[in-house]
């Protein structure tokens, strides 16, 4: 049981690159969540999926698009990568409702646009 | 949306002293206030979480405690260890956390020797 997993760990890009940031989970949960955290500024929500087939934007999402292609993996695309996206990213999931409400994180990408 | 301010930014407590971090939030409709540990260059874990029905509720060395009225939830961590050492984020969810977590912007607690 791996839990949350995030593919790369780190990325360089260049300004105006684009690239997808992979998240799976074994756990069986509903909801997924992209979160960036930037130093004094805690974790912010990028977008979010309550359910298979659903996304919503969330705090800050200009700039990104996300995709939830089946129960386990949701992704996350930068179309033309900006300095201000450098960040660690956070993807997390959790099963929701009735008091499950426990978000479990991922390890985490470190992204840098040059 | 929500709002969650959080203080102090750094807190350095003698080991075996308790440390106590507060969080206010902005939307009364916020049910779920969880709190994660964050050690340097790793992902945020859960250490303890508080629903609106509930006024406290603990953990061993762990507490948290909930004043809905005036909309403030704090940490306490009694008999602090080297091993506390860590930054500390509080949230805020109004849909039980699932659309998605407001958080703090983070309490560096230090554990000095």
């Amino acid at each position: 049981n791996a839990g949350v997993t995030q593919t790369p760990k780190f990325q360089v890009l260049k300004t105006g690159q684009s690239m997808t940031l992979q998240c799976a989970q074994d756990m069986n949960h509903n909801s997924m969540y992209w979160y960036r955290q930037d130093p004094g500024m805690g974790l912010r929500l990028i977008y979010y999926s309550a359910s298979e087939g659903t996304t919503d934007k969330g705090e800050v999402p200009n700039g990104y698009n996300v995709s939830r292609l089946n129960k386990r993996e949701f992704s996350l695309r930068l179309e033309s990568a900006a300095p201000s996206q450098t960040s660690v990213y956070f993807c997390a999931s959790s099963v929701t409702g009735e008091g499950r409400d426990t978000q479990y994180f991922g390890p985490g990408t470190r992204l840098t646009v040059l | 949306g929500e709002n969650v301010e959080q203080h102090p930014s750094t807190l350095s407590v003698q080991e075996g002293d308790s440390a106590v971090i507060k969080c206010t939030y902005s939307d009364s409709a916020s049910n779920y206030f969880p709190w994660y540990k964050q050690e340097l260059g790793k992902r945020p874990q859960l250490i303890i979480d508080i629903r609106s029905n509930v006024g406290e509720k603990k953990d061993q060395r762990i507490a948290v405690t909930l004043n809905k009225t005036a909309k403030h939830f704090s940490l306490h961590i009694t008999e602090t260890q080297p091993e506390d050492s860590a930054v500390y984020f509080c949230a805020a969810s109004s849909g039980g956390g699932a659309d998605g977590l407001t958080f703090g912007k983070g309490t560096h607690l230090i554990i000095q020797p």
